[in-house]
């Protein structure tokens, strides 16, 4: 088992959407959780951390479950330009990052 | 600069050639990661550095690769003896340290051995 897991996709969402997708992690020591998002050729880049309480950033939620060991990213309104690799991140007690490999989201106009 | 900066950002070589990629981090962080991404695949980590600290060499896949950084400035992966499985974009990260997931991300160094 792999210890930090997403659905590859991809995810096709017409635009003007919700789109939700999670990630899943094995070890429940782990300390703290992001999403990164990634474009095509591109270098991934910070979208948000995921807070314990939750966290809100515009059309974008992100939410943690411990008791589960998933986190979940919600896109409210999806725009075309949503379309991009989204990447979780977990940082575990040793302070390593551990990375899935991404979730693939397909925006249609 | 004002980001990671990376070169080369592509390289071609033959099977067996010896390559240098070199990353220039952003100015005042400490924590630098080189992480390598096969064409359609998530970020593999190889090696850490934190400061004068001693690397974490965990990731480097065989002892064709190393990687060296002088204090908190440059870093070079080398990988020698190239195979075509090392085919793949190498990327590195920087952040003010290392209890942060916040990394910045040059353009990434694609290699491709044929």
């Amino acid at each position: 088992r792999k210890e930090v897991e997403q659905d590859p996709g991809p995810f096709n969402v017409p635009e003007g959407a919700t789109v939700a997708f999670n990630c899943t992690y094995s070890n429940s020591a782990s300390q703290s959780f992001f999403w990164y998002r990634q474009d095509c050729r591109k270098e991934p880049k910070l979208l948000m951390s995921v807070y314990s309480s939750g966290n809100e950033d515009g059309r974008f939620t992100a939410q943690l479950n411990r008791a589960s060991q998933y986190i979940s990213l919600l896109i409210r309104d999806s725009k075309l330009s949503d379309s991009a690799t989204y990447l979780c991140v977990v940082k575990d007690s040793n302070y390593q990052l551990i990375w899935g490999a991404g979730t693939k989201l397909i925006i249609k106009p | 600069g004002a980001g990671v900066s990376q070169s080369p950002s592509n390289k071609v070589t033959e099977k067996g050639k010896d390559v240098e990629l070199r990353c220039d981090p952003i100015s005042g962080h400490t924590a630098l990661y080189w992480y390598r991404q096969r064409l359609g695949q998530g970020l593999e980590f190889l090696i850490y550095f934190q400061g004068n600290s001693a690397p974490d060499k965990s990731g480097l896949p065989s002892d064709r690769f190393s990687a060296e950084r002088t204090g908190e400035s440059v870093s070079t992966l080398t990988i020698q003896r190239t195979q075509q499985e090392d085919s793949a974009v190498y990327l590195c990260a920087s952040s003010w340290q290392r209890n942060t997931g916040e990394l910045f991300f040059g353009e990434g160094s694609r290699l491709t051995v044929l």
